[in-house]
């Protein structure tokens, strides 16, 4: 089993929906989670980050940690043209390389 | 703002040569990796490093070699280019902020090799 698994999609929807993006991951010991932005020919850039379990919001997007199903989530309302990009979900247990998931490519359709 | 520089965006090179990608950070980060993303395959640690003069292999560090003199700068090292080390390679520097902040990794633009 992979530390993370992620969705590669690829996901279109149309402008203005609601994007749900996700992650699973095995080692109980990751307590640091974060998504990344990778937008076409760019290196990835941090999105959200979260420590623990919980939500963190930040405009329009929200980040979730349910650590009981190993399960990390984040939204996108209202999307927009310019959230087309690959999303990634990045974990760690703390001071270890980050396990990256193989990033959701996401298009978002005016 | 952080700043990671790599010295190519794009490089051409033929089989057999040795390859040299470099990569400058300028917040005097602790923590260096490389990477490479290829389609399907997300992105997957070759190599990195947390001190100066420090290495570490990560999941895939055959073919490649790695050098920290300077805090600030990290290299990659394709001994003998092979055509199958054609990849976009991404560097990446860090900083551990201790228990509750953790760490964010901020990543350079890229260098898309091509290997003949």
């Amino acid at each position: 089993q992979k530390e993370v698994e992620q969705d590669p999609g690829p996901l279109s929807v149309p402008e203005g929906a609601i994007v749900s993006l996700n992650c699973t991951y095995s080692n109980s010991a990751f307590q640091y989670f974060m998504w990344y932005r990778q937008y076409s020919r760019k290196g990835p850039e941090l999105l959200m980050y979260t420590y623990s379990s919980g939500n963190k919001e930040d405009g329009r997007f929200t980040a979730q940690v349910d650590k009981s199903s190993k399960y990390i989530s984040l939204f996108i309302r209202d999307s927009q043209p310019s959230d087309s990009a690959t999303y990634l979900c990045a974990i760690t247990s703390g001071n270890t390389p980050l396990v990256f998931g193989k990033g959701t490519r996401l298009s978002v359709i005016a | 703002d952080v700043k990671v520089t790599q010295s190519s965006r794009y490089l051409v090179k033929r089989t057999g040569e040795k390859v040299f990608l470099e990569c400058v950070q300028d917040m005097d980060h602790e923590n260096m990796f490389w990477y490479r993303q290829d389609p399907g395959l997300g992105l997957r640690l070759i190599y990195f490093s947390y001190d100066v003069k420090m290495k570490e292999k990560g999941d895939i560090p055959e073919g490649y070699s790695v050098s920290r003199e300077k805090k600030e700068r990290f290299s990659l090292i394709l001994e003998s280019a092979s055509t199958n080390q054609t990849s976009m390679y991404l560097c990446a520097s860090s900083q551990w902020q201790g228990q509750g902040a953790g760490e964010t990794q901020y990543f350079g633009p890229g260098t898309r090799l091509l290997v003949l």
